[in-house]
This record gives structure tokens, C-alpha cells and sequence, in this order.
């Protein structure tokens, strides 16, 4: 139990272009989601934290208008990287709150931006 | 600023050997450790959640220690196998942040 997925697994984009990754809980339902990113060898950052049905928080310096975050049911969030620039590519994974501190955490996704 | 920090950055080590792994976190404020096997391609794969000082937890030939009052947790692999191989990744949860913050992470790899 417990799987999260997360599509697509990959993407190249243009500079300029939005991109949505989709991130779900397979087998059961997460109220609370988390986004991160991670720049080669750096640790998982927090980007924001994704709330069912109210908007996400977002950490300090992270632009909520670049990086839209919706969770619109108990089993979907998505993160939209709006207008992306090369310096946005990066490693974006997400993950699905079970218990206050228990995690599950979907495969990721390589964004490039050319 | 919370600090993680997690060492050696990459171990590489012959089948069958016994390795550990250091994860060092803030000592206030502490509620949870949490450790993660990540292996590429895949999502991190959660192994133990630590919370009392002095706890040892194990998972076949993993095994964890944690010390909340200087603020490190140790790592163990009895035995490793080639498919041991993957990065290790420790996450501390305060009380103060509501959140995990995670290190690095040690990448092992096991040669046959």
C-alpha cells in the first residue's frame, strides 16, 4: 500500500512554456501533499505544501505565481512550472502525507527547459 | 537555518562487507528521523521513523541507532549486497518547522 505516482517521469520543454507534473496517490488518500526540488548534488528542498481543497503554502522564496500548485481532490496534486527558464530545470518529486510525520514519495520528475 | 548533514557523500564498498553511514541533526526541537533508501529511477523507499533517544530499529540487515541528545543517527548494513546500492537519504522532522528536512543523502554502491 501506500504508492504514489507521479507523471510524467520526464520532460523537455521550451523556455517560455508551462509545464504541469501530476502527482496521485494510488491506494489511498492524502490530504496533505508536498512538492520539492532538488538541484544536483543538493538535498530535497520543500518547495510548498499542497492542502485538499484550500491553497498551498509556499516557502519562503519559492514564487507561488511560477510554480501553481492545485489539489483539487484527495487523490491529485498538480505543480504547473508557469513560463519555465533553463535555470527551472530540475528534479521535482513529490509526496503524500499519511501519518503527521510519515511521507510516501512518488518517482519524480527531470525537468529540462531548453 | 536547519542544518542535515549526512556523510560519507559516496561509499563504495565489496560485496559482503559491514558499512555504516553518519547522519547528524539539530539536537532541539527534535520529534522524528526518518531514513530512505533511493534507489534511481524510483521513489525513495521509507525505511525506519525514529523517535526516542537511544532507539535501535532493524530491517533485515539494517539497522539504525539514534542519539537525539548530540543529534546524529547511524546507519548499518550488515553484509551489503549488490542490491543494497542506492543513496541513503536521512530526513529530520522539529517540532518548530512541521516539516522534514532532509540531508543529502550517501550514495553506496556495492561491487560484486
Amino acid at each position: 500500500g501506500a504508492v504514489v505516482s507521479q507523471h510524467p517521469s520526464w520532460v523537455i520543454c521550451k523556455s517560455g512554456t508551462s509545464v504541469k507534473i501530476e502527482c496521485r496517490s494510488l491506494d489511498f488518500q492524502a490530504t496533505t501533499m508536498f512538492w520539492y526540488r532538488q538541484f544536483p548534488k543538493q538535498s530535497l528542498m520543500l518547495m510548498a505544501t499542497s492542502n485538499e481543497g484550500s491553497k498551498a503554502t509556499y516557502e519562503q522564496g519559492v514564487e507561488k505565481d511560477k510554480f501553481l500548485i492545485n489539489h483539487a481532490s484527495l487523490t491529485l496534486s498538480t505543480l504547473t512550472v508557469t513560463s519555465a527558464h533553463p535555470e527551472d530545470s530540475s528534479f521535482y518529486i513529490c509526496s503524500a502525507r499519511v501519518e503527521p510525520t510519515e511521507q510516501y514519495f512518488g518517482p519524480g520528475t527531470r525537468l529540462t527547459v531548453t | 537555518i536547519l542544518n542535515v548533514e549526512q556523510s560519507p557523500q559516496s561509499l563504495h564498498v565489496q560485496e559482503g562487507d559491514s558499512t555504516n553511514f553518519t547522519c547528524s541533526f539539530p539536537s532541539s526541537n527534535f520529534y522524528a528521523l526518518h531514513w530512505y533508501r533511493w534507489e534511481t529511477a524510483k521513489s525513495p523507499e521509507a525505511l525506519f521513523v525514529m523517535t526516542l533517544n537511544g532507539d535501535e530499529k532493524k530491517k533485515g540487515r539494517i539497522s539504525a541507532t539514534l542519539n537525539t541528545k548530540e543529534g546524529y543517527s547511524y546507519l548499518y548494513i550488515k553484509g551489503s549486497q549488490p542490491e543494497d546500492s542506492a543513496t541513503y537519504l536521512c530526513a529530520f522532522y522539529g517540532g518548530a518547522t512541521n516539516k522534514l528536512i532532509f540531508g543529502t543523502g550517501t550514495l553506496l554502491a556495492v561491487q560484486p
